[in-house]
């Protein structure tokens, strides 16, 4: 079955840049979707279309696009961006969705 | 504002069956595709399935794991999906999301299976 992969952890220092990888072998034809989690709470989309961010969103999130890779970028980090963050995207049937494993980001 | 509410989860017996609801309101649901997302605890985000409008002829899709035991459906009269879990086991334990589009989502509902 197909499946995403990204780092399981990824630690970056307040006001630094953190960068989420993605990988997956249809991510040059099927959009990345990424989303925040945090503890105890439902997960919010916060990248759609691999580039497009949803209203209320800050602008300190933004994605990006290579062939089989997709990357969040979190600019500026703050210690409220403390999360899991899960890319989401479907299989060349378009018919089957699936997330990568997340990854943990913390901030020192 | 959109708004989505999972019920029906709770402590369920090993081979057991349950019935999960969403119930919608703050869009056009029957022009929405409905998702089921479920979380083991400690654990990653899993696909669970979907089901699409009826202008798609409320085509569903699921994840390969789930094919055999999950059902997804919808009323949309009610602005109402359903997530139907037959033969559960113990790895069925875990808060069970109903999401649209996979944008926005509820806040899970608690499947606890036990023996």
């Amino acid at each position: 079955s197909y499946k995403l992969t990204q780092p399981p952890s990824v630690s970056v220092s307040p006001g630094q840049t953190a960068r989420i990888t993605c990988s997956g072998d249809a991510l040059p034809d099927q959009y990345a979707y990424w989303y925040q989690q945090r503890p105890g709470q439902a997960p919010v989309l916060i990248i759609y279309k691999d580039t497009e961010r949803p209203p209320g969103i800050p602008a300190r999130f933004s994605g990006s696009s290579s062939g089989t890779t997709v990357t969040l970028t979190i600019s500026g980090v703050q210690a409220e961006d403390e999360a899991d963050y899960y890319c989401q995207s479907a299989d060349t049937t378009k018919v089957v969705y699936v997330f990568g494993p997340g990854t943990k980001v913390t901030v020192l | 504002e959109i708004q989505l509410v999972e019920s029906g989860g709770g402590l369920v017996q090993l081979g057991g069956s349950l019935r999960l609801s969403c119930a919608a309101s703050g869009f056009n649901f029957s022009a929405s595709d409905i998702h089921w997302v479920r979380q083991a605890s400690g654990e990653g985000l899993e696909w669970v399935g979907r089901i699409r409008p009826k202008t798609d002829n409320y085509a569903t899709s699921y994840a390969a794991s789930m094919k055999d035991r999950f059902i997804v459906s919808r009323d949309d009269s009610h602005n109402a999906a359903f997530l139907q879990i037959k033969s559960l086991r113990a790895e069925d334990t875990a808060i069970y999301y109903c999401t649209r589009h996979l944008a926005q989502w509820g806040q899970g509902t608690l499947v606890t299976v036990s023996s």
